[in-house]
């Protein structure tokens, strides 16, 4: 069955440095996605992207983050200048038509 | 702000029983609703979605919705120790966004051998 790919699994970065997060959502699905999820928290949706352009993104994603579709097959989240409530599981999503979004394995941000 | 409640358990049931996981959420134009199951370290996993009001049933998994009374339910039948996990309830549809999607805290089910 075909999976939304996220690498790297586990990011550590000092605070203030800018940070790529990686996907390769599902080949044939249209709309893509990022969540986060501190600790012990709710998932919470940070942005969605659908031809090639942000299509709704939520009161965090501020000019602290962009994202890229820089190719056919990767989908990336930039945070730039991180702060240390910037550490979570980063989950990326993607879906065929606008729902339901089937989720990456996500990757663990820590921020020193 | 759009809210999507659960309660954060634990709810233990035995091997066997029916496990009943209760969501409400706040804004009454959501349109879509799923349930995620996700293992401690893990990523959520879609299990059901459900869309009109009624019930729907996928082999031992029903969901419920109740749109007038904004209620969700997820149940589990003949539940095995390995159905152990939080179980999200997520809305989209609403208000804040068609794609963007709600998630509740999530409800940790504990099945005892």
């Amino acid at each position: 069955e075909p999976e939304v790919t996220q690498t790297p699994s586990h990011q550590v970065t000092q605070m203030g440095q800018e940070v790529i997060l990686r996907c390769v959502p599902i080949s044939n699905h249209l709309y893509f996605y990022w969540y986060r999820q501190i600790l012990g928290q709710k998932v919470e949706f940070l942005v969605s992207f659908y031809n090639n352009e942000i299509s709704e993104k939520s009161e965090i994603f501020d000019d602290q983050f962009s994202v890229e579709r820089p190719d056919g097959s990767n989908f990336t989240l930039k945070i730039r200048s991180t702060k240390l409530e910037d550490s979570a599981m980063y989950f990326c999503a993607s879906s065929p038509t606008s729902q339901p979004q089937h989720f990456g394995d996500g990757t663990r941000l820590s921020i020193l | 702000q759009k809210e999507v409640e659960q309660n954060s358990g634990p709810l233990s049931v035995p091997e066997g029983a029916i496990a009943s996981l209760n969501c409400t959420y706040s804004d009454r134009v959501s349109q879509s609703f799923f349930w995620y199951r996700q293992y401690s370290g893990k990523s959520p996993e879609l299990i059901m979605s459900i869309y009109s009001n009624g019930d729907k049933e996928d082999g031992r998994f029903t969901a419920q919705l109740n749109k007038a009374s904004q209620y969700v339910s997820l149940l589990i039948r003949d539940s095995q120790p390995s159905d152990s996990a939080t179980y999200l309830c997520a809305v989209n549809g609403n208000s804040g966004g068609y794609q963007k999607v709600t998630f509740g805290i999530g409800t940790k089910l504990q099945v005892i051998p």
